[in-house]
């Protein structure tokens, strides 16, 4: 089946500056993607998302930027803080599969102080 | 508070011994869904709801079953659970399905269910 994967699985990052987190994704019908956060010892936190018709979206600090021609998405963080210490998922869904989320295997995110 | 829980939290038990996962959520989402999270395997969805009565399998059903009677629990079953579901369990919740437009798609999740089979 379809595979959503992930380019780095650690990711280690001076505090202050800006984190990339980088996604593949293979299903070509896939039209929506999401990004999770999570903490040590709790579930997924929703970060953001976007849409195929759209190649970037932010939020807080955040950016997602979606390269269909390659497959790929990327999540930036500005100015990257302790807090932001955690496992970060893309998850993907299709329209043929409109109610299910595939999620990636995940990528570490450590803060050097 | 708005959140979705799940009972128990760490749960051990052998083989074929039948058991029942609990998730609740109080913020009257139509969606919600049960995943299980393996190392190195991210998180794989096992089945989902979107409303009360309606059900769909996710990518690993086999060995699972689930049930929405109510609106707000959706209930994680193992009839003959094996070692191989040993796993983290999480259950989430949304206002709409994903994808729906205009809508509003965040998924909630639950503190996770740690499940060992022996």
């Amino acid at each position: 089946g379809e595979s959503v994967g992930l380019h780095l699985p650690t990711l280690s990052v001076q505090e202050g500056d800006n984190s990339i987190i980088n996604c593949a994704y293979s299903n070509s019908a896939s039209d929506y993607f999401i990004w999770y956060k999570q903490e040590s010892g709790k579930g997924p936190q929703f970060i953001i998302d976007i849409r195929s018709n759209m190649d970037k979206r932010q939020g807080q600090r955040v950016t997602v930027l979606l390269n269909k021609t390659v497959k790929h998405l990327s999540l930036q963080i500005a100015a990257t803080q302790p807090g932001d210490s955690a496992v970060y998922f893309c998850a993907e869904s299709s329209y043929s599969s409109a109610s299910k989320i595939i999620f990636g295997s995940g990528t570490r995110l450590s803060i050097r102080p | 508070e708005a959140q979705v829980t799940q009972n128990p939290r760490y749960l051990i038990t052998v083989t074929g011994k039948k058991l029942t996962v609990t998730c609740s959520q109080n913020m009257n989402h139509e969606y919600m869904s049960w995943y299980r999270q393996d190392p190195g395997l991210g998180l794989r969805q096992i089945y989902y709801s979107m409303n009360v009565e309606v059900t769909d399998k996710g990518d690993v059903p086999e060995g699972y079953k689930v049930s929405r009677k109510e609106k707000r629990n959706f209930p994680l079953i193992l009839e003959s659970p094996s070692p191989n579901q040993t796993s983290l369990y999480f259950c989430a919740s949304s206002k709409t399905p994903p994808r729906t437009s205009g809508g509003t798609n965040e998924q909630f999740f639950g503190p996770g269910t740690r499940l060992t089979v022996l």
